[in-house]
């Protein structure tokens, strides 16, 4: 069974541009998650998508912003990029079978993307 | 919202040594508490966790705690290896009704020294 997927690895931008990070679950997971990694900060929540739908919603800036296709595939996009926005940015996907209905809660972390900003 | 905070953030334990990395969380109704291993360059990965209504968990030569009126969880590593060696987030969450949205600490990099 694959795992997470995330497109591209590696991206250098210049401040000001924008950036397109692509994600696809594994196969059946329909919870996808974003969060972005810095030393010294961690795992800081950007966004979780459901069924299409943005379900939650961290504390970011509007710069910030995702969508989740019907195939359950996801991208978030940066735009007007700063030098803070050097990060890596984790996605993650999650069995669900619908709201209220148990499930482990487990993340499947991909690799991520290591974007440089200068 | 919930604020997770991990101790100690750099941890140094010879090869047999136990390690133990604790963590606070502040909003009490939180419920779930993962502890993710990353590796370099790799993402996260779960390695145990343990849900509000127990308060201990253990999986072989990993263990965790919970003491729901302290507000506090902690990870047990015994006889480790140098393959433990790695950064390990805990991560707090709320009843899945909500979503998955988990709150992490801030990562502790554990070595292990063969």
């Amino acid at each position: 069974k694959a795992g997470v997927t995330q497109t591209p690895r590696y991206l250098i931008k210049t401040r000001g541009q924008q950036v397109t990070l692509s994600c696809s679950p594994i196969s059946g997971h329909r919870s996808v998650s974003w969060y972005q990694q810095t030393p010294g900060q961690g795992l800081q929540f950007l966004f979780e998508y459901f069924s299409e739908t943005q379900r939650n919603k961290g504390n970011f800036p509007g710069r910030f912003s995702g969508r989740q296709f019907s195939n359950s595939r996801s991208e978030m996009n940066v735009s007007t990029l700063e030098l803070g926005d050097s990060a890596l940015y984790l996605c993650a996907s999650s069995l669900e079978l619908g709201t209220g209905v148990a499930y482990t809660g487990e993340l499947f972390f991909g690799e991520g993307s290591r974007l440089t900003v200068l | 919202g919930e604020n997770v905070e991990q101790h100690p953030s750099t941890l140094s334990v010879q090869e047999g040594d136990s390690a133990v990395i604790k963590c606070t969380y502040s909003d009490s109704a939180s419920n779930y508490f993962p502890w993710y291993k990353q590796e370099l360059g790799k993402g996260p990965q779960l390695i145990i966790d343990i849900r509000s209504n127990v308060g201990e968990k253990k999986d072989q030569r990993i263990a965790v705690t919970l003491n729901k009126t302290a507000k506090h969880f902690s990870l047990h590593i015994t006889e480790t290896q140098p393959e433990d060696s790695a950064v390990y987030f805990c991560a707090a969450s709320k009843p899945p009704n909500t979503g998955n949205q988990f709150y992490f600490g801030t990562g502790t990099s554990l070595t292990v020294i063969p």
